[in-house]
């Protein structure tokens, strides 16, 4: 049962553009929602995180919009460069980052010139 | 300095081997975790231990067994390796594990190739 949907699973963007990255949950008990970047051999990070609370997050050029009634986010990548092009995963868990994770499925995603 | 690593970074042995993977963090964080990337790049919690006190426990087979002998220690050992236990296996860290919005910071990843 995938509790996390994510999609879609690939995306090819030009330079300057938008990408938009879509998630949606079941589990309402939810209450913490990060989106991880992963580069090739190397393990995810921290992107941007929000809490159900705000219906938008923003840092620098990454954005997160929370619809909590359709339990729906989604991550906006505003002015998409070429070192952008990595696996995005989203996430959530309940009470917190330090309880147990549950992933999306991962979108890769690729920035051309 | 590497604030999760874990070693080796790739292993390559065969079926019914018996292998481990060591982790150390150097963040002072009291919670660690093992995940699980398969081959589709999925991601998936396998263990979680809070000051060396096993906390989460996925339905994982008992063959894979982890070892705290510190906070800043979390080694996976695995007994009979199997194909199907190929996959890239990620050492984590949080400080707390109730409190929340804590960062969880990934290792590199460790290849286990079982063939």
């Amino acid at each position: 049962q995938q509790q996390v949907k994510q999609s879609p699973q690939s995306l090819i963007v030009q330079k300057g553009g938008i990408s938009i990255i879509n998630c949606a949950y079941e589990n309402t008990a939810f209450d913490y929602f990060p989106w991880y970047q992963q580069f090739p051999g190397k393990g995810p990070a921290l992107l941007i995180a929000i809490r159900p609370d705000v219906s938008e997050k923003k840092e620098g050029r990454f954005t997160i919009s929370f619809n909590k009634s359709a339990k729906q986010f989604s991550l906006h990548i505003m002015d998409s460069q070429p070192g952008d092009s990595a696996t995005y995963f989203c996430a959530a868990s309940i009470g917190g980052g330090g309880n147990k994770l549950t992933f999306g499925t991962g979108t890769q995603l690729k920035v051309e010139l | 300095d590497t604030a999760v690593s874990q070693t080796p970074k790739y292993l390559v042995t065969q079926m019914g081997n018996d292998k481990s993977i060591k982790c150390e963090q150097n963040l002072g964080h009291d919670t660690m975790y093992w995940y699980k990337q398969d081959s589709k790049k999925f991601l998936k919690i396998m263990f979680s231990y809070n000051n060396k006190e096993l906390i989460i426990n996925e339905t994982v087979p008992n063959r894979f067994s982890p070892k705290s002998p510190d906070k800043a220690h979390l080694n996976l050992h695995i007994n009979s390796l199997e194909l199907g236990d190929s996959a890239v296996y990620f050492c984590a860290s949080s400080q707390g594990s109730r409190l929340s919005g804590n960062t969880i910071y990934f290792g590199e990843g460790s290849w286990l190739t079982v063939v």
